[in-house]
């Protein structure tokens, strides 16, 4: 049964640093790219980022591109955000997702809360 | 970037109801527009891909149809455990972009 478990979200003030992990499980990690979502409170979902599946590009929305770096750990089946320079409308639940062509498995979110 | 338009932003149905959902996308995307479902508090869930296929699982009154700019979502008899928010998303270009979404609320 295939699983992504997100990790790592947490209050952090603006201008800090966060890393969120995405376990994932039940399928062949390495032969899938993987996405970063978000929502902000009561708003729609936002692509973030993506990895191919061995790492070998990726791209960022422009909301958060030269901020935050994404990167994945074929051997431990693990997907990182790292979150840089944090603002306020940062604040969101991320998600990972799993790319098959459309996005079929999805994490349950973490919260990432930026404040002072 | 492909700005997906979705109408209604809301609507209040019943159970029972033919609901349709529409989305709009700035420029040609094919077929390559998803649809999800998503309830408070949860994931988004897959629910049709490439336009109008059925992911395993999805009951079959849920349908999907369209291509180039212009896509629906079908209900073709609203359930009680679909009043969610549907979102459309291209998978043409990136960035993937999502549309605002679509509350469907009880009557």
């Amino acid at each position: 049964q295939v699983h992504l478990v997100e990790s790592g979200g947490g209050v952090v003030q603006p201008g800090r640093s966060l890393r969120l992990s995405c376990a994932a499980s039940g399928f062949t990690f390495r032969n899938f790219g993987i996405h970063w979502v978000r929502q902000a409170p009561d708003k729609g979902l936002e692509w973030v980022a993506v990895i191919w599946y061995d790492g070998s590009s990726t791209h960022y929305a422009d909301s958060v591109k030269g901020r935050f770096t994404i990167s994945r750990d074929n051997s431990k089946n693990t997907l990182y955000l790292q979150m840089n320079s944090l603002r306020v409308e940062d604040t969101a639940v991320y998600y990972c997702a799993r790319d098959n062509g459309a996005w079929d498995y999805w994490g349950q979110g973490t919260l990432v809360t930026v404040s002072s | 970037d492909i700005q997906m338009t979705q109408s209604p932003s809301s609507m209040s149905a019943s159970v029972g109801d033919r609901v349709t959902i529409t989305c709009r996308a700035s420029q040609s995307i094919r077929n390559s527009l998803n649809w999800y479902q998503q309830k408070p508090g949860e994931a988004p869930k897959l629910l049709i891909f490439d336009a109008s296929t059925l992911q395993s699982g999805v009951p079959s009154r849920f349908s999907g149809s369209g291509s180039e700019t212009d896509f629906t979502l079908t209900i073709s008899s609203l359930q009680p455990e679909d009043f969610a928010t549907y979102y459309c998303q291209q998978t043409d270009y990136t960035p993937r972009t999502f549309g605002q979404g679509t509350k469907v609320e009880i009557k």
